[in-house]
């Protein structure tokens, strides 16, 4: 089973900063990574799939990049509505896995 | 636009079968994945397993011996067993529209990406 690290852990950051969240995999996923929102008391959100693409809706201050085993998801310029505990999630071995998740706070 | 919704009971007492069904609105169940993850509280999602709208069906194998995923595409739902539960069975359960492709020659694959979710629904395992 392919374990995802995700760093750091907890990103305290400011509206208008840029966000820079990590996903390390055990082995290379090749670019089979998506990325999802979660907000308190909600199910998680689809961001970003196959590693670079927006979902549909998704503001193009979102994105993803990487393959292999390490990507990373960028948000260009924070707004209030973006402080969310984000997950990374693999699909190129079975089963699929997810990350402990990053939760970004406001600082 | 789809919408998912998850039923069932709130409660389950250990070792017993935790019965949850997902109903589909707003668009057919037909040629799609469909998947159960589930989140145990203050944790990470784990994957449970999937059913296609024929019936065919893929589990985690840390559960596959508990877990049944059944369909009845009448009722645009889908349902998950989970037998023997004990308290690490608490977490909230979501179901999920697979993405799910296409591919040249027609067939239609499970790609284990999610872009619709129910709201989740938490199962608590206690006597």
């Amino acid at each position: 089973e392919i374990v995802l690290t995700q760093s750091p852990a907890t990103l305290s950051l400011s509206p208008g900063e840029r966000a820079t969240l990590s996903c390390r995999a055990s082995q290379s996923v090749s670019s089979y990574l998506a990325w999802y929102q979660q907000k308190p008391g909600q199910a998680p959100r689809l961001l970003i799939y196959d590693a670079s693409n927006r979902a549909t809706g998704i503001p193009a201050r979102f994105s993803g990049s990487g393959s292999g085993t390490d990507f990373t998801l960028t948000i260009s310029s924070l707004e209030p509505e973006d402080f969310a505990v984000y997950y990374c999630q693999q699909r190129s071995n079975w089963p699929s896995t997810f990350g402990q998740g990053t939760r970004l706070e406001i600082k | 636009q789809v919408q998912l919704q998850e039923s069932g009971p709130g409660l389950v007492k250990p070792s017993e079968t935790l019965s949850l069904t997902c109903t589909v609105s707003g668009g057919s169940i037909s040629s799609y994945y469909w998947s159960w993850i589930r989140q145990p509280p203050g944790k990470g999602l784990e994957w449970i397993g999937y059913i296609y709208y024929s019936g065919s069906t893929n589990y985690n194998p840390s559960l596959k011996s508990r877990v049944t995923i059944s369909v009845d595409t009448s009722k645009n739902q889908f349902s998950l067993k989970l037998s023997s539960v004990t308290a690490a069975d608490t977490a909230v359960y979501y179901c999920a529209r697979d993405s799910s492709e296409v591919l040249e020659g027609g067939d239609i694959v499970a790609t284990n990406t999610f872009d619709y979710w129910g709201q989740g629904t938490l199962v608590t395992v206690s006597s």
